[in-house]
């Protein structure tokens, strides 16, 4: 299996644009993970989706992030109007979940510098 | 709410010494509990984690941990460390969330080996 794949590996953008960053899980896993790593903060995370649907987003820093999972096969994690201090790397990680915390398997990231 | 804590931020070993560095967490319930490792550039792969059974886990790459509840503890341990063992360091606890088990990491140790 190729893992999970991230794109793009690294993205620098103007504040105020729009940011697109993009998952492809395991095949087979039914969880999706995004974490944003930051030297002050930390692995945070973001968001989970379970079989596409979202589960919690209460780490969704503001109204600017939004994600999506359209189909098992892909997500994506929007940041409109991007800002300076959303510089950080973006983490998605994938796993099968049986009902009890499993191996999460992790990306390689996207590095993300907003100027 | 589940935390954990990593208290060393930088431990520095010499090649071919041993390797402890401390995780202690905080969770109401039976914890499940991982280690990460996150080379430069890359994202986290897992090393090693408990669920039940045997308070003393092997992994990968010559690790092991003991999980000991008394002390809230799940130190990770390498009886010789090599010059590629350095790396970011993460010990995660994984609490129920939304109908899963969601992990929450901690801060990370860095391991500097000197030659």
């Amino acid at each position: 299996d190729a893992g999970v794949i991230q794109s793009p590996r690294h993205e620098v953008t103007e504040m105020g644009q729009e940011v697109t960053l993009r998952c492809k899980p395991i095949s087979g896993h039914n969880s999706l993970f995004w974490y944003r790593q930051t030297m002050m903060r930390g692995l945070e995370l973001l968001i989970y989706f379970n079989n596409n649907v979202p589960i919690d987003d209460s780490g969704m820093p503001e109204d600017r992030f939004s994600a999506k999972m359209p189909n098992a096969s892909f997500s994506t994690l929007k940041i409109q109007p991007s800002e300076p201090r959303d510089s950080a790397v973006y983490f998605c990680a994938s796993t099968l979940d049986r009902g009890r915390t499993d191996t999460q398997y992790f990306g390689p990231g996207t590095r993300l510098t907003v100027l | 709410a589940q935390s954990v804590t990593q208290p060393d931020i930088h431990i520095t070993v010499s090649e071919g010494a041993s390797l402890e560095l401390r995780c202690n967490y905080s969770y109401g319930a039976t914890p499940y509990l991982f280690w990460y490792v996150q080379s430069p550039g890359q994202g986290l792969q897992l090393l090693l984690k408990y669920f039940s059974g045997d308070t003393l886990v092997q992994g990968i790459k010559g690790f092991e941990a003991e999980f000991k509840r008394s002390q809230s503890s799940f130190n990770l341990r390498k009886p010789s460390v090599h010059w590629s063992d350095a790396a970011e360091y993460f010990c995660a606890v994984g609490a129920r969330s939304g109908g899963s088990y969601i992990p929450t990491f901690g801060r990370g140790t860095s391991l500097i080996v000197h030659p």
